[in-house]
């Protein structure tokens, strides 16, 4: 079965801090790959996604994610946080011959001025 | 106006009460989805429609009903609540699914079933 995981549960940085969330699948296709976040009281929404092409994928509020094929992995990345970074962040993978999304269990990100 | 709403926004229930909770989207959007997240767990799956006469089971469907009353607006029913359907529950669209599209969520319900 597919899954997603998300090794680090919880981050604590410093403001200007960078950042680096892992994400690994299992899943031996083709696949979509995105990054959620979700702010404290509100609902998720999608950062960034990776669909083909360019593995380097560039999204909102200066975040970027690296899929590397031979690792399984869908990484994000920031080089300098921002307090109000501060929110839960889940990686979600589709294999494409299913319907279904996958999340990972989500890294909380606390940011501290 | 939010293009996902979901009504109620916070609900207190007791065991075997019958719960329904509502999404109604404007997006227009084809495809919709109902989640629930759970500390550590992450979301999931619960059902998924992608039109109004196709209903899937996610992976956690046990204990919970849908209906797709119009391409607008898509429920979710618990019919005897039990104590471990206590989460944030999350509707979400898509347009043309997964391949292509992202995700709109709605704001969540919590659900507390006592």
């Amino acid at each position: 079965a597919q899954s997603v995981s998300q090794h680090n549960h919880h981050v604590i940085l410093s403001e200007a801090a960078s950042l680096e969330l892992g994400c690994n699948y299992s899943y031996g296709g083709t696949v979509n790959l995105f990054w959620y976040v979700q702010y404290p009281g509100q609902h998720l929404q999608l950062l960034l996604k990776y669909f083909s092409g360019d593995p380097l994928v560039k999204g909102i509020k200066g975040f970027e994610a690296e899929f590397i094929k031979s690792k399984f992995s869908f990484n994000l990345r920031k080089p300098s946080v921002q307090w109000s970074d501060t929110a839960e962040y889940f990686c979600a993978v589709n294999a494409r011959n299913t319907d279904k999304l996958i999340f990972g269990t989500g890294t909380r990100l606390q940011v501290f001025p | 106006d939010a293009d996902v709403t979901q009504t109620p926004r916070n609900r207190i229930t007791k065991t075997g009460k019958r719960i329904m909770l509502e999404c109604s989207q404007t997006k227009g959007h084809d495809r919709m989805y109902w989640y629930r997240q759970d500390p550590g767990l992450g979301l999931r799956l619960i059902y998924y429609s992608f039109d109004v006469k196709d209903i899937n089971k996610g992976e956690i469907s046990d204990g919970y009903s849908v209906s797709r009353q119009a391409q607008a607006k898509f429920s979710l029913s618990l019919e005897s609540a039990i104590p471990n359907q206590t989460a944030l529950y999350f509707c979400a669209t898509t347009g043309r699914g997964f391949l292509a599209d992202t995700q709109y969520f709605g704001p969540g319900t919590r659900l507390t079933v006592l």
